[in-house]
Formats: structure tokens, sequence, C-alpha cells
């Protein structure tokens, strides 16, 4: 059975400060890695996919990286507008997605 | 642009009503998913369908069904609402299963039942 887990379950950071959200999967036979990120009462928004190990991928502020057995979402300087809940989910040999309970990220001016 | 939309983003209905939630993707994806949402439990797939009238259960089928009779639309039936469905409602859309395809999600129904 595919599980992921995600770290910390909430994270609170002052605008400027960097820092990192952790993913860890254990799947079959991986396709891919998604992240995801969620304002509260929305539907999840697509970030990035990532299909093997040492791929990376940036977006402004943020940068997924991913390795064999977790995957980081880093987030450099961040403002108080990329507060929200990452998600991360994997694709497995059994084609559907596997999600984590997520990282609410909590940015203060 | 991947759209999905969601027929309501609110809705509150009494124990034991029929409940109808729907969504609408405009991209001619082939997939189309339901998934609740609740607090410590992450997202849970309820339904996928792979294609018109063709239909999966998910990890958490009971006490749903569904109904896929065109492409772009999926609708999520609750025949009997039972207090336990209150909850976010979100459908997906991907263009292919046996692929590595992103789901998009649409904007959640947030159903209460009394």
């Amino acid at each position: 059975e595919d599980q992921v887990t995600q770290s910390p379950e909430a994270l609170r950071l002052q605008e400027g400060e960097s820092s990192s959200l952790n993913c860890s999967y254990t799947v079959s036979g991986l396709r891919g890695l998604f992240w995801y990120r969620q304002d509260p009462g929305k539907g999840p928004e697509f970030l990035f996919t990532l299909y093997s190990a040492g791929e990376e991928k940036e977006k402004e502020r943020l940068k997924a990286t991913l390795t064999k057995k977790e995957s980081f979402l880093h987030i450099t300087a961040p403002k108080p507008e990329d507060s929200a809940t990452y998600l991360c989910a994997v694709q497995g040999a059994g084609n559907m997605l596997t999600f984590g309970g997520g990282t609410r990220l909590m940015v203060k001016p | 642009d991947v759209k999905v939309t969601q027929s309501s983003r609110y809705l509150v209905k009494r124990t034991g009503e029929k409940v109808f939630l729907e969504c609408v993707q405009d991209m001619d994806h082939e997939n189309m998913f339901w998934y609740r949402q609740d607090p410590g439990l992450g997202l849970r797939l309820i339904y996928f369908s792979y294609d018109v009238k063709m239909k999966e259960k998910g990890d958490i089928p009971e006490g749903y069904s569904v109904s896929r009779e065109k492409k772009e639309r999926f609708s999520l039936i609750l025949e009997s609402a039972s207090t336990n469905q209150t909850s976010m409602y979100l459908c997906a859309s991907s263009p292919r299963l046996a692929a590595t395809d992103t789901q998009y999600f649409g904007p959640g129904t947030r159903l209460t039942v009394l």
C-alpha cells in the first residue's frame, strides 16, 4: 500500500525566513510525485510534478526536489501570500494518487 | 488553462435527502474523480471514471454513487444523505489514466448535512 507522510503538520515563518517542507513516501513503482497548494475553502492548485530521483523544479519562490524516499518543497524568502496548505501526492503502479496530510504554512509579515 | 467547475460552493441538506453534486471540465479529459476531504484524514477517493458510462470504486464508495453520461460531466450522488457525509467534496480531472498525468481540481463543494 502506498503511503505519504508530510512534515511538519504546521509551520510558522516570518516573512523572508526560508524553510523546507518534507514529503516522505513509500510506493510501488513511482510514476510521479505531485505538489499542490490549497487555500482555505478552495480546491488544490497544481504546482509541480516530479518523475524521477534527482529531478528539481522551480516556480517563483518555490523549488521542489525528489529523492528515492522523499521530496522537499523549499520556500525561499516567503511572503504572506505564500500562506496555504501544501499537499504532496504520489502516483504508483496502481495509477491512483495517494495524498499526504498536508503542511499548513503561515507566513507572518 | 484547465477549468474544472462544481455546481455549488456551499450546500446544506437534511438527513435522508438525495443530493446531487455536479462537476464539469472543459479540457476534454478522459478521467474524472470525486474525493472528499476531512480534517485529519486528508483527501480520500470516492469514485473515478475513465470513460463515459464507466466508473470504478475508490477507497470509500459506501453511501455514494456516480453518473457519467457525457465526457465533460461527472456527478456524485448521495442517495440518502447522512450527517457523517458532511465534508468538503472535490472533483478532479486528468487526461489519461495509464500515464503520469496531473489531476486538476475544482473549487470544491462544502456540504453540510443536518
